[in-house]
């Protein structure tokens, strides 16, 4: 499968705690994306990352939230002391130089 | 401030009818539109996009229209199948910036 995969694919954990998510792109896709997305909402923007580069970060983003993409092709997501709030599905989208973003199947976080 | 709005409620439509589902948005000027269908517990999948300068675009059994006077596109699915049961959400990419924005997407059910 050439898609985008996520990992894990579900997380529970208490809060207080740190979670790490791992996306793994479309080889060649330069342009990659986080999203979040509760029950009945359209996913909301995290960040973009194009490249290696983090060039757009939510304001809605706290600093609880940090991304890395360090060579340019996976990324992970990093969220230090989760709380209950931060429960959602996480998404993560590739693109090329195209509009079209390829989404991964999410990684869906429960904070206890 | 930039918002898009889809029909929250369900539409529920029988077999082999056409679906029509809304996308509205405000203090937009977008380039272009796009169109995702998401599957419970699945990332979105893209469908289609249509630009500004085109008024209409067609695959298979999808068509979408952009009316950039009213602010509106309007997504069909002809010939409808309880396949086609999913939620449908609209993307725009916000001007200035690398993010998109999601509307809260429409649930169709395709009744047999």
């Amino acid at each position: 499968d050439t898609g985008v995969s996520q990992d894990p694919r579900h997380k529970i954990t208490k809060r207080g705690q740190n979670v790490t998510f791992r996306c793994d792109p479309i080889s060649e896709h330069n342009r990659l994306y986080w999203y979040r997305q509760t029950l009945g909402q359209g996913p909301e923007f995290l960040t973009y990352f194009q490249n290696e580069a983090q060039l757009e970060k939510s304001r809605l983003l706290s600093d609880r939230f940090s991304a890395e993409r360090p060579k340019g092709s996976f990324s992970t997501l990093e969220i230090q002391r989760t709380e209950q709030g931060d429960s959602a599905m996480y998404l993560c989208a590739s693109s090329s130089q195209a509009e079209t973003q390829y989404f991964g199947p999410g990684t869906r976080l429960t904070v206890l | 401030s930039q918002k898009i709005e889809q029909n929250s409620e369900a539409l529920n439509i029988q077999e082999g009818k056409t679906a029509t589902l809304t996308c509205n948005y405000t203090n937009y000027s977008p380039a272009y539109l796009q169109w995702y269908r998401q599957d419970p517990g699945r990332g979105p999948v893209f469908l289609l996009l249509i630009r500004e300068n085109e008024k209409e675009k067609r695959k298979e059994r999808l068509k979408v229209t952009f009316d950039t006077t009213l602010k509106q596109s309007l997504f069909h699915i002809t010939a409808s199948q309880p396949a086609d049961s999913a939620t449908y959400l609209c993307a725009l990419p916000r001007s200035g910036t690398y993010k998109y924005i999601f509307g809260t997407g429409t649930r169709l059910k395709v009744l047999a």
